[in-house]
């Protein structure tokens, strides 16, 4: 069992550029969550969705979008990246409110 | 503004003490829930909570459930290094489904 699974690991990209961070579950679960994590700042939630097909913002939602064409797979794009999006980004997926994380994608913009 | 605030941000302690975490928020959550994360790796589950007023049990830690639905605690008797982690708290905002993190607690056990 796989569990979570986030592609990249790893990426940095230039001012402007975009790209889109793959979550993968295996577990069936009906909703799936992007977190990105700050020094100091613990979880903040980007987007989350409630099953396939859905999506929904959650606290710091500007400047990503997100797809859930898949149950399995969440999205999560950056159109134009900024500096400020220089974080790790977690993905979950959750069932009856437990979440389980993947491994983390550490992103940087320059 | 995080809706769940945790205290202390930072904690050093040598081992063999006690310590008390804090989650604490104006809003309600129908259950809370105590994650550990290491460094390089996503947080893992200690406990959920679900009933106001509820204490849970985990050998060494104990968790507690504010009456209102509003806060928890979590405590660690006699931590150990192997208890050195980022301590979070989470919640399902009440009816809603946005799963939300406190701010954190980074916990340090020196030997």
């Amino acid at each position: 069992n796989a569990g979570v699974t986030q592609t990249p690991k790893f990426r940095v990209l230039k001012t402007g550029q975009s790209m889109t961070l793959l979550c993968a579950q295996d577990m069936n679960h009906e909703y799936m969550y992007w977190y990105r994590q700050d020094p100091g700042m613990g979880l903040r939630l980007i987007h989350y969705s409630v099953g396939e097909g859905t999506t929904a913002k959650g606290e710091v939602p500007d400047g990503y979008n997100v797809s859930r064409l898949k149950k399995q797979n969440f999205l999560l794009g950056l159109e134009s990246a900024a500096p400020s999006q220089t974080s790790v980004y977690f993905c979950a997926s959750s069932y009856s409110g437990v979440a389980f994380f993947g491994q983390g994608t550490r992103l940087t913009v320059v | 503004t995080q809706l769940l605030e945790q205290s202390p941000q930072f904690l050093s302690i040598q081992e063999g003490e006690n310590l008390t975490v804090y989650c604490n928020s104006s809003s309600v959550f129908s259950s809370l829930q105590w994650y550990r994360q290491e460094p390089g790796e996503g947080p893992v589950l200690l406990v959920t909570v679900v009933t106001g007023g509820e204490v849970k049990k985990l050998k060494r830690l104990t968790f507690q459930f504010g009456d209102a639905r509003k806060d928890s605690s979590l405590h660690i008797t006699a931590a150990q290094p192997g208890d050195t982690g980022l301590y979070l708290c989470a919640g399902p905002l009440y009816n809603t489904d946005k799963l939300i993190f406190g701010t954190g607690t980074r916990l340090q056990v020196f030997p």
